[in-house]
């Protein structure tokens, strides 16, 4: 199976901060790989597909980049209705694999 | 609008079965692999099973396979669940969610959830 390692696994920042988030699979899974948004409660929603390809109606503040194996997920300008749990996931092999979320809180 | 809603979700006793159903609404499902995805009380999210536009294809995570099986009634607009040989680790919110590449790639959008608790 492709692990997934996320980095970090939680992370406290201000309104208005540039924040990252890393992805390492542990194999070369190409390009194929997306992140999730989940709030509290809720169910995940996709925000990136194919490494860099926003979501319809995903704000342009949500940017991914990467290739391989090492990816990053950005918030540029973190708002308050960004603080929830991240997550990526590669579909270039079955089983489709999550990395263990980072989540994203306001300081 | 796309709209997922699960159900079949309650208290089971280990060793026990469970159905879910998952259904679609606002496009059309058999044009669509669907996939279930499961997350345990306070854990991250795991993949369990997809199942191809038509039915013809399954495939699980070694963690469920051969306990639990994943079907289709594209008449109905429908995906279910079976879930035999409960066991406490399987206790988890279940998602069912779409497929937008084929044969499988990102998953949107998502139903709400139904929550599967495996006690004695």
């Amino acid at each position: 199976d492709i692990q997934m390692t996320q980095s970090p696994s939680s992370l406290s920042a201000s309104v208005g901060d540039r924040v990252t988030i890393t992805c390492q699979a542990s194999q070369d899974i190409s390009n194929y790989l997306n992140w999730y948004q989940q709030k509290p409660g809720k169910a995940p929603k996709l925000l990136i597909y194919d490494v860099s390809n926003l979501e319809t109606g995903v704000p342009l503040r949500f940017s991914g980049s990467g290739s391989g194996t090492d990816f990053t997920f950005t918030i540029n300008s973190l708002q308050p209705e960004d603080i929830a749990t991240y997550y990526c996931q590669q579909y270039d092999k079955l089983p489709l694999t999550f990395g263990g979320g980072t989540k994203v809180e306001m300081k | 609008q796309v709209q997922l809603v699960e159900s079949g979700g309650g208290v089971v006793q280990p060793g026990r079965s469970l159905r879910l159903s998952c259904a679609v609404s606002g496009f059309t499902l058999s044009r669509n692999a669907m996939h279930w995805v499961r997350q345990a009380p306070g854990k991250g999210l795991e993949w369990v099973a997809v199942i191809s536009y038509d039915g013809s294809n399954k495939y699980y995570a070694d963690s469920v396979k051969g306990r639990f099986t994943i079907s289709r009634d594209n008449s109905k607009n429908t995906l279910y669940l079976q879930l035999n040989s409960l066991r406490p680790d399987d206790t988890a919110v279940y998602y069912c969610a779409t497929d937008r590449r084929f044969p499988w790639g990102w998953f949107a959008p998502w139903g709400q959830g139904t929550l599967v608790t495996v006690s004695s």
